[in-house]
C-alpha cells in the first residue's frame, strides 16, 4: 500500500526566498507523481506532472524532481511571492489503474 | 476547453438523508475518480470508473456508491447520511489508461457537503 509523506505540515517564510518542498513515498512502482496547489476551499490545481522515466519537470518559477528508487520528490519554488501561499499536495499514481495517493500537504505562507 | 465541473459547489442535508454530487470530466477524458477531503484524514480516495465500470475501490462503508453513464459523466451517491459525512468531496478525470499516463488528473473545485 502506497503511503506519503510530506514534512513539515506547514511553513512560513518572508517574500523571496527560494523554497523546498519534500515529498516521500513508500512504493516506488510509481507510473508519475503530480505536484498540486490547493487554495482553501478550492479544488486541487495541477502544477506539474512527472513521468516515472523523467528526473525532473519545469513550469516557470517551479522545478519538481523525481527520484523514483529512493521514494522521494522535491518541489523547488523560486522567488516566493505571496500568492504562492497554499496548501501544497505531492501524489504518486501506482497501480494498474494509476490511482493516485496523497499527502497531507504542506501548507505555505509566504510573508509580504 | 471545458475542466471538470462539479455540481452543485454547495450543499446542506440533515442526517440520515441521501445525496447525490455530479461530476462533469473533460471531453474526452474517460475516468472518473472520487475522493473525501477532511482536515482531519486529508484526501481519501472514494472510487474510480472507467467506461461505466468501477475499477478501483477506496475503504469506505457501501453507503457510498456511485456510477458513470455513457458520455463519462458521473455521480456519487451517499445514504443515510451522518455527521462525519461533512467534507469537501471532489472529482478528477483523465484519460484513465495507464498508457496515457502523460496527462495526470485534472481536478474540478468540489462539493462542499455539510450534513447537519
Amino acid at each position: 500500500k502506497q503511503e506519503v509523506t510530506q514534512i513539515p505540515a506547514a511553513l512560513s517564510v518572508p517574500e523571496g526566498e527560494n523554497l523546498v518542498l519534500n515529498c516521500s513515498f513508500t512504493d516506488s512502482a510509481i507510473y508519475n507523481l503530480q505536484w498540486f496547489r490547493q487554495d482553501p476551499g478550492k479544488g486541487l490545481t495541477s502544477l506539474l506532472l512527472i513521468q516515472s522515466s523523467q528526473r525532473e519537470q519545469t513550469s516557470g518559477r517551479l522545478n519538481a524532481s523525481l527520484d523514483k528508487s529512493s521514494g522521494r520528490s522535491t518541489l523547488y519554488i523560486a522567488a516566493s511571492q505571496p500568492g504562492d501561499s497554499a496548501t501544497y499536495l505531492c501524489a504518486p499514481s501506482t497501480g494498474a489503474n494509476s490511482k493516485l495517493t496523497f499527502g497531507k500537504g504542506i501548507t505555505l505562507s509566504v510573508r509580504p | 476547453k471545458a475542466g471538470v465541473t462539479q455540481t452543485p459547489r454547495y450543499l446542506i442535508k440533515t442526517r440520515g438523508q441521501q445525496v447525490t454530487l455530479s461530476c462533469s470530466p473533460i471531453s474526452g477524458h474517460r475516468s472518473v475518480s472520487w475522493y473525501q477531503q477532511t482536515p482531519g484524514q486529508g484526501l481519501q480516495f472514494l472510487f474510480e470508473y472507467f467506461s461505466e465500470t468501477q475499477r478501483n475501490k477506496g475503504n469506505f462503508p457501501g453507503r457510498f456508491s456511485g456510477r458513470q453513464f455513457s458520455n463519462s459523466r458521473s455521480e456519487m451517491n451517499v445514504s443515510t447520511l451522518e455527521l462525519g459525512d461533512s467534507a469537501l468531496y471532489l472529482c478528477a478525470s483523465s484519460y484513465g489508461q495507464a498508457v496515457l499516463t502523460n496527462y495526470g488528473y485534472t481536478f474540478g473545485s468540489g462539493t462542499r457537503l455539510t450534513v447537519v
